[in-house]
């Protein structure tokens, strides 16, 4: 199946700074990128919704200013969470997907809060 | 709203036991419906998947019908391995690339 890399695999930051998690699709262009939380044995959250040049569509209760998300090109997603706090430690996840195509799942992003 | 409810976890057989995990989800319409399995430390990968009713997936000897009537999509392989030790999540979409709704995951530990 196609590749979805998620970068990095785990970051630990201090709270109150930022951090980018970067999501690619390595060999297929994706139209349609998506942004999972999951908390620790629990399932996986949907955040929000990104198409390539336009604005994120988030879940209700997911806050558009603390986790920005950009779909600037057909191979790249980012996910920043500015000013981290404790409580937004968990794994994030992304899948991608061209058109109407099967979604890909990256490998997943640890960050942890300190 | 629309949702996905399966069998919580933990699971614990013994290696070749025969394996179910239960899995219904309600929808307003007829979404696709898959199984995705989380090996420890990495992301979810695809397992099997179903499209419309009477749809049976199949891959690595896991199987799983989309049943309209009963509004099921339960998980079965005839002989479990310890490699199958993983957690299992029941999931449905609207179309391969809209947004996947989870169920919560079972976690699935087999015994040599």
């Amino acid at each position: 199946g196609a590749v979805v890399s998620q970068h990095p695999s785990w970051v630990i930051c201090k709270s109150g700074t930022s951090v980018k998690i970067e999501c690619r699709s390595l060999d297929f262009q994706a139209t349609t990128m998506f942004w999972y939380r999951q908390f620790p044995k629990q399932s996986l959250m949907l955040m929000a919704t990104s198409n390539e040049g336009s604005k994120a569509t988030y879940e209700q209760g997911v806050e558009k200013d603390k986790f920005l998300i950009n779909h600037a090109s057909l191979t790249l997603s980012t996910l920043t969470v500015t000013s981290a706090h404790p409580e937004d430690s968990s794994f994030y996840i992304c899948s991608a997907s061209q058109g109407d195509t099967e979604a890909f799942f990256g490998q997943g992003t640890r960050l942890t809060v300190v | 709203g629309d949702s996905v409810t399966q069998m919580e976890g933990p699971v614990t057989l013994s290696e070749e036991a025969f394996l179910t995990i239960n899995c219904t989800y309600t929808a307003t319409g007829y979404p696709s419906l898959f199984w995705y399995v989380q090996y420890p430390g990495e992301g979810l990968q695809l397992l099997l998947k179903a499209t419309k009713a009477d749809d049976k997936g199949s891959n690595k000897g896991f199987e799983a019908t989309y049943r309209k009537e009963t509004t099921s999509f339960h998980l079965e392989k005839g002989s479990v391995q310890v490699s199958d030790s993983a957690v299992y999540f029941c999931a449905r979409a609207y179309s391969s690339a809209s947004k996947i709704i989870f169920g919560s995951g079972t976690r699935l530990s087999i015994r040599p």
